[in-house]
């Protein structure tokens, strides 16, 4: 069964940083490119970065570009999205997401989300 | 960046009814469309990609047609468990796959 588990949110204050991760079991994490997205509150999904299944690609949103980083550790199967710089609007839940090729792409497994609180 | 945009914003239906959700692209994304269902508190649920396919395990009165930069999705009769919100997804231009702005579902 594919699972993807997110950990790491918590409240932390403007200006700080904080590491999430997405636990992968299920599936030969390594054959697949993962993605983040987030919901701030009030708010619809907004795409906020990808890694490709070698790791080689990274890609984020203009929004989170310069403070985000994206990596995965293939021995652990985990997706960590380093987040430092952190504004308010950087608040919400934030999903790991693995993505499919079937015709086009699409991200076929979530996760239940964890919540990011940026607040002083 | 390509733009999805969605209507209704919200909607308010009765059970059994026939509901249709629209999504149009601010580009011709040909049929690389995709459909989600999120619920509070659950993962997002994909529904449909590429315009039209269902994925496994998706009742079958769940539908989505369109191509270029119109798309639907269609609710044949409308159960109480489908009460959450619908995004579409663009997967044409990356980074970054675009979303809609979504559309709350809820019963009258």
């Amino acid at each position: 069964e594919v699972q993807l588990v997110e950990s790491g949110g918590n409240l932390v204050q403007p200006g700080g940083s904080l590491r999430l991760s997405c636990a992968a079991s299920g599936f030969m994490f390594n054959m697949y490119a993962m993605h983040w997205v987030r919901q701030a509150p009030g708010r619809g999904l907004e795409y906020v970065s990808g890694i490709s299944s070698n790791g080689g690609t990274t890609y984020y949103a203009d929004s989170v570009k310069g403070r985000f980083t994206v990596s995965r550790d293939f021995y652990n199967n985990t997706l960590y999205l380093q987040m430092g710089f952190l504004r308010t609007e950087d608040m919400g839940v934030y999903y790991c997401a693995r993505e499919i090729r079937v015709g086009g792409f699409c991200f076929d497994y979530w996760g239940q989300g964890i919540l990011v609180s940026v607040s002083s | 960046d390509i733009q999805m945009t969605q209507s209704p914003s919200s909607l308010s239906a009765s059970v059994g009814d026939r509901v249709t959700i629209t999504c149009r692209a601010s580009q011709n994304i040909a049929t690389h469309l995709n459909w989600y269902q999120l619920k509070p508190g659950q993962a997002p649920k994909l529904l449909i990609y590429v315009a039209s396919s269902l994925q496994s395990g998706v009742p079958s009165r769940f539908s989505g047609t369109g191509s270029g930069t119109d798309f639907t999705l269609t609710i044949s009769s409308l159960q109480p468990e489908d009460i959450a919100t619908y995004y579409c997804q663009q997967s044409h231009s990356f980074p970054p796959y675009t979303f809609g702005q979504g559309t709350k579902l809820e019963i009258k």
